[in-house]
């Protein structure tokens, strides 16, 4: 049972163009999101969150919005910059569990 | 600082072979420890948790333990390794009562 699902396995940019990660949930329980970014054999690091009681929150070129009706988060990356090439989790808080989702791998190319 | 080990890095294990990984936190207290698995193709799926000493919470059923013996440690255990616990995993802490989680540089484990 996948609580947490990114429906998009992979998606490619080009620099200075918007990313856009999204990220689906089923738990109405979930009180907090975050995402992690992740390069390959490290463990994730963590880049955003938001509150359920929250739309949106915002840092520096990472935006991350929620929409609790639709149990729906996204992560926009704006300007997108060819470090930012890495896979992507969506993550969900439930009392003392942190569920993922199944990650994105974004590739900004020049 | 709080700082996260995790160790090995690698390992290659014979089918049947037992299976120790371990997790030390420095720097906190009572954290929440977790452990995760990223197999080939898949997200990252919660093992197990704990909230304190000896109390393991377990997410799947499956060929694998955890035990947390001291406050800042985690092991994963196993008495005898199937060829589909191969996969990357990955130890992670977290402050009672925060959101952020810090993960360990993780272990490929490959069984053969």
């Amino acid at each position: 049972d996948q609580q947490v699902k990114q429906n998009s396995p992979s998606l490619s940019v080009q620099e200075g163009r918007i990313s856009i990660l999204n990220c689906d949930y089923t738990n109405s329980m979930f009180d907090y999101f975050l995402w992690y970014k992740k390069y390959p054999a490290e463990g994730p690091t963590f880049l955003i969150s938001i509150s359920s009681i929250k739309d949106k929150n915002e840092d520096g070129r990472f935006t991350v919005f929620l929409n609790k009706s639709a149990k729906h988060l996204s992560l926009h990356i704006v300007p997108s910059q060819p470090g930012d090439s890495a896979v992507y989790f969506c993550a969900a808080e439930n009392t003392d569990k942190l569920i993922f989702g199944t990650g994105t791998r974004l590739q900004v190319f020049p | 600082s709080q700082t996260i080990h995790q160790w090995p890095a690698t390992l290659v294990q014979p089918v049947g072979s037992p299976l120790s990984l371990e997790c030390t936190v420095e720097g906190t207290s009572n954290p929440n420890l977790y452990w995760y698995r990223q197999a080939a193709g898949r997200g990252l799926q919660l093992l197990f948790y704990s909230v304190g000493i000896g109390q393991i919470s377990s997410e799947v059923p499956q060929n694998l333990s955890a035990s947390r013996p001291q406050d800042r440690q985690f092991i994963l255990s196993s008495k005898k390794l199937l060829l589909s616990d191969s996969g990357f995993y990955l130890c992670a802490w977290r402050r009672q009562g925060a959101f952020e989680a810090f993960f360990g540089q993780g272990t490929r484990l490959t069984v053969v």
